[in-house]
Protein backbone atom coordinates (compact mmCIF):
# COMPACT_ATOMS: atom_id res chain seq x y z
CA UNK A 1 0.00 0.00 0.00
CA UNK A 2 1.09 3.77 0.16
CA UNK A 3 3.55 4.62 2.77
CA UNK A 4 5.56 7.44 3.42
CA UNK A 5 9.30 6.95 5.17
CA UNK A 6 11.03 9.59 6.65
CA UNK A 7 14.88 9.40 7.59
CA UNK A 8 16.53 10.09 10.10
CA UNK A 9 14.49 9.64 13.05
CA UNK A 10 16.70 11.64 14.68
CA UNK A 11 19.02 14.46 13.86
CA UNK A 12 22.00 16.31 15.85
CA UNK A 13 23.61 19.01 14.93
CA UNK A 14 25.49 22.02 15.64
CA UNK A 15 24.41 25.83 15.57
CA UNK A 16 25.03 27.07 12.42
CA UNK A 17 25.49 23.72 10.53
CA UNK A 18 22.92 22.84 8.02
CA UNK A 19 20.04 19.93 8.49
CA UNK A 20 18.64 18.09 6.19
CA UNK A 21 15.32 15.16 6.42
CA UNK A 22 14.77 12.98 3.43
CA UNK A 23 10.91 11.35 2.70
CA UNK A 24 10.46 8.93 -0.01
CA UNK A 25 7.32 7.30 -1.23
CA UNK A 26 5.48 4.69 -3.05
CA UNK A 27 2.46 7.03 -3.99
CA UNK A 28 2.56 7.98 -7.63
CA UNK A 29 -0.84 10.15 -7.52
CA UNK A 30 0.74 12.05 -4.88
CA UNK A 31 1.38 15.56 -6.24
CA UNK A 32 0.88 17.67 -2.96
CA UNK A 33 4.28 17.76 -0.10
CA UNK A 34 3.81 19.86 3.08
CA UNK A 35 6.48 20.27 5.92
CA UNK A 36 5.61 20.61 9.48
CA UNK A 37 6.85 21.43 12.72
CA UNK A 38 5.82 20.06 16.18
CA UNK A 39 7.45 21.94 18.82
CA UNK A 40 7.23 19.48 22.12
CA UNK A 41 3.52 19.97 23.30
CA UNK A 42 2.42 22.01 20.92
CA UNK A 43 0.50 21.00 17.71
CA UNK A 44 1.99 20.44 14.11
CA UNK A 45 2.60 23.90 12.03
CA UNK A 46 2.95 23.61 8.17
CA UNK A 47 6.69 25.72 7.92
CA UNK A 48 6.89 24.44 4.14
CA UNK A 49 4.81 23.09 1.12
CA UNK A 50 5.93 22.15 -2.58
CA UNK A 51 3.40 21.47 -5.30
CA UNK A 52 4.27 18.38 -8.13
CA UNK A 53 5.03 20.88 -10.70
CA UNK A 54 7.53 22.41 -8.92
CA UNK A 55 10.87 21.23 -7.99
CA UNK A 56 12.12 23.43 -5.63
CA UNK A 57 10.52 25.80 -2.86
CA UNK A 58 12.49 28.23 -0.42
CA UNK A 59 11.92 30.18 1.99
CA UNK A 60 14.72 32.53 4.27
CA UNK A 61 16.57 29.52 5.68
CA UNK A 62 14.31 26.22 4.75
CA UNK A 63 13.72 24.77 1.31
CA UNK A 64 12.05 21.92 0.08
CA UNK A 65 13.03 19.94 -2.99
CA UNK A 66 11.36 17.34 -4.92
CA UNK A 67 12.15 14.62 -7.36
CA UNK A 68 9.02 12.76 -8.16
CA UNK A 69 11.00 10.51 -10.64
CA UNK A 70 12.86 9.09 -7.91
CA UNK A 71 9.48 9.69 -5.28
CA UNK A 72 11.40 11.34 -2.75
CA UNK A 73 11.04 14.61 -1.44
CA UNK A 74 13.79 16.82 1.24
CA UNK A 75 13.45 19.60 3.47
CA UNK A 76 16.57 21.32 4.05
CA UNK A 77 17.40 24.18 6.99
CA UNK A 78 20.18 26.08 6.73
CA UNK A 79 22.25 28.49 9.49
CA UNK A 80 20.08 26.35 12.52
CA UNK A 81 19.12 28.19 15.33
CA UNK A 82 18.55 26.45 18.51
CA UNK A 83 15.06 27.56 18.29
CA UNK A 84 14.42 24.83 15.41
CA UNK A 85 14.90 22.21 17.77
CA UNK A 86 11.43 20.09 17.15
CA UNK A 87 9.77 17.57 15.67
CA UNK A 88 9.67 17.31 11.58
CA UNK A 89 6.81 15.51 9.81
CA UNK A 90 7.04 15.15 5.89
CA UNK A 91 3.02 14.40 4.67
CA UNK A 92 1.64 13.82 1.17
CA UNK A 93 -1.49 14.16 -0.48
CA UNK A 94 -2.68 11.98 -3.61
CA UNK A 95 -4.54 9.14 -3.42
CA UNK A 96 -4.08 8.87 0.18
CA UNK A 97 -3.22 11.49 2.97
CA UNK A 98 -0.11 10.23 4.86
CA UNK A 99 2.47 11.42 7.61
CA UNK A 100 5.75 10.19 7.77
CA UNK A 101 7.32 8.97 11.44
CA UNK A 102 8.88 11.96 12.00
CA UNK A 103 12.04 13.69 12.66
CA UNK A 104 13.37 14.86 15.97
CA UNK A 105 15.86 17.78 15.23
CA UNK A 106 18.09 18.78 18.33
CA UNK A 107 20.37 22.39 17.33
CA UNK A 108 23.23 22.47 19.62
CA UNK A 109 24.25 26.00 20.65
CA UNK B 1 -8.94 34.36 13.24
CA UNK B 2 -9.60 32.32 16.27
CA UNK B 3 -7.92 29.22 14.64
CA UNK B 4 -8.65 25.94 15.14
CA UNK B 5 -10.49 25.56 18.60
CA UNK B 6 -10.64 21.91 20.14
CA UNK B 7 -12.20 21.13 23.84
CA UNK B 8 -11.33 20.27 26.16
CA UNK B 9 -7.36 20.19 26.27
CA UNK B 10 -7.11 17.62 29.10
CA UNK B 11 -9.47 14.77 29.89
CA UNK B 12 -8.79 12.07 32.09
CA UNK B 13 -11.38 9.98 33.06
CA UNK B 14 -11.83 5.72 33.85
CA UNK B 15 -11.97 3.21 31.15
CA UNK B 16 -15.58 2.11 30.01
CA UNK B 17 -16.55 5.81 30.31
CA UNK B 18 -17.33 7.49 26.79
CA UNK B 19 -14.81 10.28 25.49
CA UNK B 20 -16.62 13.15 23.37
CA UNK B 21 -13.84 15.40 21.75
CA UNK B 22 -15.36 18.77 19.91
CA UNK B 23 -13.60 20.69 17.33
CA UNK B 24 -14.38 24.28 15.62
CA UNK B 25 -12.81 24.60 12.17
CA UNK B 26 -11.71 27.83 10.80
CA UNK B 27 -14.96 29.75 9.25
CA UNK B 28 -15.12 28.94 5.64
CA UNK B 29 -12.89 26.12 5.72
CA UNK B 30 -14.58 23.00 3.56
CA UNK B 31 -12.02 20.39 4.86
CA UNK B 32 -11.55 19.19 8.43
CA UNK B 33 -9.70 16.18 9.79
CA UNK B 34 -9.18 14.16 13.00
CA UNK B 35 -5.44 12.59 14.18
CA UNK B 36 -4.27 10.97 16.92
CA UNK B 37 -0.69 10.99 17.79
CA UNK B 38 1.43 8.32 20.09
CA UNK B 39 5.36 7.91 20.49
CA UNK B 40 4.64 4.54 19.05
CA UNK B 41 2.10 5.26 15.93
CA UNK B 42 3.02 8.92 15.04
CA UNK B 43 0.25 10.65 13.35
CA UNK B 44 -2.85 8.75 12.33
CA UNK B 45 -5.29 10.13 10.61
CA UNK B 46 -8.51 8.43 11.82
CA UNK B 47 -11.49 10.45 9.60
CA UNK B 48 -11.97 13.42 7.54
CA UNK B 49 -14.94 15.26 6.16
CA UNK B 50 -15.65 17.17 2.96
CA UNK B 51 -18.45 19.84 3.16
CA UNK B 52 -19.76 18.06 6.37
CA UNK B 53 -19.72 14.42 4.78
CA UNK B 54 -17.02 11.53 6.06
CA UNK B 55 -15.49 10.87 2.94
CA UNK B 56 -12.50 8.27 4.56
CA UNK B 57 -12.85 6.86 7.78
CA UNK B 58 -10.49 3.98 7.27
CA UNK B 59 -8.22 5.08 9.69
CA UNK B 60 -10.97 4.84 12.59
CA UNK B 61 -9.30 2.02 14.63
CA UNK B 62 -12.44 0.03 15.88
CA UNK B 63 -16.79 0.36 15.95
CA UNK B 64 -15.88 2.15 19.36
CA UNK B 65 -14.81 5.23 17.89
CA UNK B 66 -17.72 7.40 15.53
CA UNK B 67 -17.13 10.81 14.24
CA UNK B 68 -19.73 13.29 13.23
CA UNK B 69 -20.06 16.64 11.40
CA UNK B 70 -23.80 18.23 11.95
CA UNK B 71 -22.72 21.33 10.41
CA UNK B 72 -19.55 23.60 9.40
CA UNK B 73 -18.66 24.96 12.15
CA UNK B 74 -18.15 21.56 14.96
CA UNK B 75 -17.46 18.16 14.80
CA UNK B 76 -17.03 15.35 17.80
CA UNK B 77 -15.24 12.35 18.03
CA UNK B 78 -16.67 10.06 20.34
CA UNK B 79 -15.38 7.08 21.99
CA UNK B 80 -17.51 4.70 23.75
CA UNK B 81 -16.97 2.69 25.45
CA UNK B 82 -13.19 3.85 26.03
CA UNK B 83 -10.12 1.79 26.86
CA UNK B 84 -6.36 2.51 28.36
CA UNK B 85 -4.85 2.21 24.71
CA UNK B 86 -6.86 4.91 23.49
CA UNK B 87 -4.73 7.35 25.76
CA UNK B 88 -3.29 9.26 23.28
CA UNK B 89 -3.06 13.34 22.36
CA UNK B 90 -6.14 14.07 19.23
CA UNK B 91 -5.98 16.97 16.77
CA UNK B 92 -8.41 17.95 15.01
CA UNK B 93 -7.36 20.45 11.60
CA UNK B 94 -9.21 22.11 8.75
CA UNK B 95 -8.20 23.32 5.81
CA UNK B 96 -9.81 24.74 2.58
CA UNK B 97 -10.09 22.89 -0.59
CA UNK B 98 -12.40 24.67 -2.74
CA UNK B 99 -13.30 21.12 -4.30
CA UNK B 100 -10.64 21.14 -5.78
CA UNK B 101 -10.29 17.22 -5.53
CA UNK B 102 -10.55 14.21 -2.93
CA UNK B 103 -8.02 16.46 -0.88
CA UNK B 104 -7.57 19.84 -0.19
CA UNK B 105 -4.06 19.74 -1.59
CA UNK B 106 -3.73 23.25 0.99
CA UNK B 107 -2.11 23.45 4.04
CA UNK B 108 -3.98 22.27 7.29
CA UNK B 109 -3.85 24.20 10.17
CA UNK B 110 -4.27 21.99 13.51
CA UNK B 111 -6.00 22.96 16.83
CA UNK B 112 -3.65 22.84 20.20
CA UNK B 113 -5.47 18.89 20.71
CA UNK B 114 -6.82 17.23 23.20
CA UNK B 115 -4.93 14.91 25.52
CA UNK B 116 -6.61 11.98 26.88
CA UNK B 117 -5.94 9.46 29.46
CA UNK B 118 -7.69 6.53 29.99
CA UNK B 119 -7.28 5.26 33.58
Amino acid sequence: GENVEQHPSTLSVQEGDSAVIKCTYSDSASNYFPWYKQELGKRPQLIIDIRSNVGEKKDQRIAVTLNKTAKHFSLHITETQPEDSAVYFCALEGSKLIFGQGTTLQVKP
Amino acid sequence: DAGVIQSPRHEVTEMGQEVTLRCKPISGHDYLFWYRQTMMRGLELLIYFNNNVPIDDSGMPEDRFSAKMPNASFSTLKIQPSEPRDSAVYFCASSFGGGTGVYSNQPQHFGDGTRLSIL
